[in-house]
């Protein structure tokens, strides 16, 4: 079935430094691709999204491109704060059913 | 600013006690979902109503029961708990159940069965 492999955390990094997370996905077709994020105490939000393919999603400093060569949607910042500390969660929306998977989350702490 | 409203945040219960998680949300939307929050399993649909009037099964329902109170309400109701309840549980809203439609998330409860 559809699904979304995500890199491990935790992620600990300076103020200021760049951010990678990798975001793999295997599905039928081209599925939705999302990032969200969770603030410490906090729900997701959706931080930015991809509906087709070579799609650039960006948000807050934060971009993901749509590659499906790779299939692959790897979200990156130039320049994190302290602010950027939270869990981020890969997701897709499953052509079958419309329904969001998601990754198991990678928890980023940044410290100044 | 409400959104999506959940109660309540935190609870403790013993194995084999029930409750109703409750989620609320004030944006109009269509479609709301249950899910829960595990440590390296990212989030898990548990049930979810694309509309009013209508439930369908996720991922992980067994132990589980929903209810679509009206468009602004669904709750989650679990009859007996066990201890592998024990988890973070989200409710969400979006305006359609549609592939491309952001998911709006309440802040959780924290659930223990001890």
């Amino acid at each position: 079935g559809d699904s979304v492999t995500q890199m491990e955390g935790p992620v600990t990094l300076s103020e200021e430094a760049f951010l990678t997370i990798n975001c793999t996905y295997t599905a039928t077709g081209y599925p939705s691709l999302f990032w969200y994020v969770q603030y410490p105490g906090e729900g997701l939000q959706l931080l930015l999204k991809a509906t087709k393919a070579d799609d650039k999603g960006s948000n807050k400093g934060f971009e993901a491109t749509y590659r499906k060569e790779t299939t692959s949607f790897h979200l990156e910042k130039g320049s994190v704060q302290v602010s950027d500390s939270a869990v981020y969660f890969c997701a897709l929306s499953r052509l079958s059913d419309y329904k969001l998977s998601f990754g198991a989350g990678t928890t980023v702490t940044v410290r100044a | 600013n409400a959104g999506v409203t959940q109660t309540p945040k935190f609870q403790v219960l013993k194995t084999g006690q029930s409750m109703t998680l409750q989620c609320a949300q004030d944006m109009n939307h269509n479609s709301m979902y249950w899910y829960r929050q595990d440590p390296g399993m990212g989030l898990r649909l548990i049930y979810y109503s694309a509309s009013e009037g209508t439930t369908d099964k996720g991922e992980v329902p067994n132990g589980y029961n929903v209810s679509r109170l009206n468009k602004r309400e669904f709750s989650l109701r679990l009859e007996s708990a066990a201890p592998s309840q024990t988890s973070v549980y989200f409710c969400a809203s979006s305006e359609n159940h549609s592939m491309n439609t952001e998911a709006f998330f309440g802040q959780g409860t924290r659930l223990t069965v001890v």
